[in-house]
């Protein structure tokens, strides 16, 4: 099946982290990603992880695999002001020879003083 | 600004035209993509170009279609449009074909052309 699940909202304060969770259902993903988008902008990758791995560390992100649960997490530390964007969770997997990109609905995250 | 280009930025017209979207990949990106952002679908892959042939086919009506010409720049037609066609189009390139393989087949976003159907 093809579908890639985000909670919509998440608050936070400035300098806690943030943790943004997705789950997907395809086991033959490959890539998983975190993509981002602000407010009038494209989608920006952040950061992926490649299926046989379960963590990946990147600065102040840290992505979290676990893969007997299809469930993928996006740790963002000291989140700042401008952090607040639309986080997107995407898979890769093979369909009819090629990959596919399917992304979820996107989490807004808002951070307050 | 990811190098990728899209025009136009905004785009009004009526129920029942046609438009055309336009994007210019990265320098060197073979592979084009156009997506929809709607409120009520999230976002949806289109379609795929690859040098010019097309390459995946996603959730796209028959309403809709697209080319990629020989510098590779794409175009998406949208005809015989419907209220429901209000949405974000974004573009986004790859360097590679996203064929089978491993690798991370990574996406640069163009900033989208948001069209408003009245």
């Amino acid at each position: 099946g093809e579908d890639v699940e985000q909670s919509l909202f998440l608050s936070v304060r400035e300098g806690d982290s943030s943790v943004i969770n997705c789950t997907y259902t395809d086991s033959s993903s490959t890539y998983l990603y975190w993509y981002k988008q602000e407010p009038g902008a494209g989608l920006q990758l952040l950061t992926y992880i490649f299926s046989n791995m379960d963590m990946k560390q990147d600065q102040r992100l840290t992505v979290l695999l676990n893969k007997k649960d299809k469930h993928l997490s996006l740790r963002i530390a000291d989140t700042q002001t401008g952090d607040s964007a639309i986080y997107f969770c995407a898979e890769r997997f093979p369909s009819g020879g090629y990959n596919k990109l399917i992304f979820g609905a996107g989490t807004r995250l808002a951070v307050h003083p | 600004d990811s190098g990728v280009t899209q025009t136009p930025k905004h785009l009004i017209t009526a129920t029942g035209q046609r438009v055309t979207l336009r994007c210019s990949p990265r320098s060197g990106d073979l592979s084009v993509y156009w997506y929809q952002q709607s409120l009520d679908q999230g976002l949806q892959f289109l379609i795929q170009y690859y040098n010019g042939e097309e390459r995946a086919k996603g959730n796209i009506l028959e309403r809709f279609s697209a080319q990629q010409f020989p510098d590779l720049h794409s175009e998406l037609n949208l005809s015989s449009l419907e209220l429901g066609d209000s949405a974000l189009y974004f573009c986004a390139s790859s360097p590679v074909s996203g064929g089978p393989g491993l690798d991370r087949n990574e996406q640069f976003f163009g900033p989208g052309t948001r069209l408003t159907v009245l």
